[in-house]
């Protein structure tokens, strides 16, 4: 099993609230990502990391905004959440880009 | 024309049938092949990776044609617990991108 964890797993918020979701692995992975998934969707990929202090926009434009100040802690966070922020939002890492990606279980955005 | 190609299904199927799925890519550079496996609701898990020379894992069987471009995954012997989606993997080169998904298919394992 892999040893990345996301918190929280659900989170229910108003609108024009900050939001922080929390993703942590203990597999010294340097590279870390993060993926926006609507229910029955593909996934997309929204930041991603290469190491400390390294992080890019991925494919799929996002108002959201990582940081990457430890190799084993990868925050997003919401400044100003909207209801179209609503969706599942995976954090994955692995060794290299060519490598087996790791998965959270994920965390469960709801934006009323 | 998407990076990573493939039937969203569903592919609905008996218990014990052998079904097949492919997934065409569209960069010939592409390196790495992977497998991944998601259940509803669930985090996508790396079911298996492809090699050049083809592979398998038990009722799973995975090949790789690089002059075609495409990969196919085969499953034998279906089982009710197959039923999920599967989703086609590709990483371009070995630069700093990540890898990128496909749309999966969906499998439903009837009884």
């Amino acid at each position: 099993e892999a040893d990345i964890y996301q918190t929280p797993r659900y989170l229910v918020i108003g609108t024009g609230k900050k939001i922080t979701l929390e993703c942590s692995q203990t597999m010294g992975h340097d590279k870390m990502y993060w993926y926006q998934q609507d229910p029955g969707m593909e996934l997309h990929l929204i930041h991603y990391s290469y190491g400390v202090n390294s992080t890019e926009k991925g494919d799929l434009s996002s108002e959201s905004t990582v940081s990457r100040i430890r190799t084993e802690h990868f925050p997003l966070t919401l400044e100003s959440a909207r209801p179209s922020h609503t969706s599942q939002y995976l954090c994955a890492s692995s060794i290299n880009t060519g490598n087996t990606i790791y998965f959270g279980e994920g965390s469960w955005l709801t934006v009323v | 024309r998407k990076e990573v190609e493939q039937d969203p299904g569903p592919f609905n199927v008996p218990e014990g049938a052998t079904v097949a799925f492919n997934c065409t890519y569209s960069n010939s550079a592409s390196q790495s092949f992977f497998w991944y496996r998601q259940d509803c609701r669930k985090e996508p898990k790396l079911l298996m990776s492809v090699y050049s020379s083809g592979n398998e894992d038990g009722r799973f069987t995975a090949q790789l044609n690089r002059a075609s471009q495409y990969i196919s995954l085969l499953i034998r012997d279906s089982k009710l617990s197959d039923s999920a989606t599967y989703l086609c993997v590709v990483n371009k080169d070995t630069g700093r991108r990540a890898l990128t998904f496909g749309s999966g298919t969906r499998l439903q394992v009837q009884p």
